[in-house]
């Protein structure tokens, strides 16, 4: 099982509107509605976004929203802020092997 | 509120085995059913490891089947990696994590292990 793939960067300035893709297969992504998202700061914990595409934790702004299409997941941040500034990944179960995250993506706020 | 804490030792020889323990505490840890174990390689993304339910069934990655154990000693609040014949390659923080309705919910703070002799 590879690696969901997700773009390597995304960039904004404050205030604006991003999306980070997570590409999967019909096993994983395209077939359950179990994708979560964590954002990851240099030395901590990561921390959970997102789970079941859409719903957010407790605590998590609504500037944070989540999707699929068919094999795709997105999680869009509006508003940038600096704190937004983190690794993203996405994860998702599969009928394969279980578990898979994503390959990672860096957001930078300019 | 439920943490968790890794631990085990820092360095590892190559071909030996890597063995990390995760002590839960905290209130709910009752509530704690799946325990995972994830890492990420320097400069690299997340991985996951594999999981272990507190009845002892357990789930891998393909790409550790063959060399990783997980158990849960639930009378000490624990949950152990053992990973056998490790090489360079598996220089990483590893991290322990609780997992409820397909999602990661809670995380430790991670563990550096370094493999070399």
């Amino acid at each position: 099982q590879s690696a969901l793939t997700q773009p390597a960067s995304v960039s904004g300035s404050p205030g604006q509107s991003i999306t980070i893709s997570c590409a999967g297969t019909s096993s994983d992504i395209g077939g359950y509605n179990y994708v979560s998202w964590y954002q990851h700061h240099p030395d901590k914990a990561p921390r959970l976004m997102m789970y079941g595409v859409s719903n957010r934790p407790s605590g998590i702004s609504n500037r944070f929203s989540g999707s699929k299409s068919g094999n795709t997941a997105s999680l869009t941040i509006s508003g940038l802020l600096a704190e937004d500034e983190a690794d993203y990944y996405c994860y998702s179960y599969t009928s394969t092997t279980a578990y898979v995250f994503g390959t990672g993506t860096k957001v930078t706020v300019l | 509120q439920v943490h968790l804490l890794e631990s085990g030792p820092g360095l590892t020889k190559p071909s030996g085995t890597l063995s990390l323990t995760c002590t839960v505490s905290g209130d709910s840890t009752g509530n704690v059913h799946w325990w995972n174990w994830v890492r990420q390689p320097p400069g690299k993304g997340l991985e996951w490891i594999g999981e272990v339910h507190h009845s002892g069934t357990s789930n891998y990655s393909p790409s550790f089947k063959s060399r990783v154990t997980m158990s849960v000693d639930m009378s000490k609040n624990q949950m152990s990696l053992s990973l056998r014949s490790v090489t360079a390659a598996d220089t990483a923080v590893y991290y322990c994590a609780t997992s409820v309705s397909y999602r990661i919910d809670l995380w430790g703070r991670g563990t550096l292990v370094i493999v070399s002799s």
